[in-house]
């Protein structure tokens, strides 16, 4: 069975500056996607940033960036000049194959210090 | 478009109860899951439909548990016999492609 870990259940970071909250994942399939969400206290669950797992460059969204390592089963999460906004859960999540159920980690509590 | 939507809201029930949630999900969105999230930890997958078919179900989903989605649009999940265990956030999301846009969630408080 696939299996998601995040290995720090809490993090902080100053304001304006950069925050990397890892992931990593256990898998014998080579066609999966790979997710990053975002839970805000008391909200609900957005989509963050996505990796088709074929593709190596390294997804991107405005001040959001993986870092996708297949070999070893790595996917970071990288946050630019964070802001108070960024305060949240952050969920790494595996889907295998497309359309399947999603795998979550047991999160990253993201505290943005001002 | 207005999202994926869930109702109720937050839901407190006695042991023994039947509880009855709904999952509008994104309109054209042939693909819905129901997951369910304890404090503290990642979602878990309950269970999956394509169109109106239920495709996959989880071990979690014990027989107290039922989840249909007639002619393909909406879904319920029905909780018979509730356990104060069943106290969670039952969260829906559903999809067309391989990304899942999720609902806000329905928090159950079994007493």
């Amino acid at each position: 069975a696939q299996t998601v870990t995040q290995s720090q259940p809490e993090m902080s970071v100053q304001e304006a500056e950069t925050v990397t909250l890892s992931c990593t994942y256990d898998t014998s399939e080579s066609d999966y996607y790979l997710f990053w969400y975002k839970q805000p206290p008391s909200r609900q669950m957005i989509l963050v940033i996505r990796q088709e797992a074929y593709k190596q460059q390294n997804a991107t969204e405005n001040r959001f960036s993986v870092n996708f390592q297949k070999a070893a089963k790595s996917f970071s999460l990288k946050i630019s000049d964070s802001q108070l906004g960024d305060a949240a859960m952050y969920f790494c999540a595996y889907s295998q194959g497309g359309s399947e159920k999603l795998v979550f980690g047991k999160g990253t509590k993201l505290t943005v210090n001002p | 478009d207005t999202g994926v939507s869930q109702d109720p809201r937050h839901k407190i029930t006695k042991r023994g109860q039947n509880v009855t949630f709904r999952c509008d999900p994104i309109s054209e969105h042939n693909r819905l899951y129901w997951y369910r999230q304890t404090l503290g930890q990642g979602p878990e997958f309950l269970t999956y439909f394509q169109n109106e078919a239920q495709l996959e179900k989880s071990r979690l989903l014990s027989d107290r548990f039922s989840a249909e989605r007639p002619k393909g649009s909406f879904s319920t999940l029905e909780i018979q016999r509730t356990e104060q265990g069943d106290s969670a956030m039952y969260l829906c999301a559903s999809s067309v492609t391989e990304t899942q846009y999720f609902g806000p969630g329905t928090r159950l408080l079994v007493l």
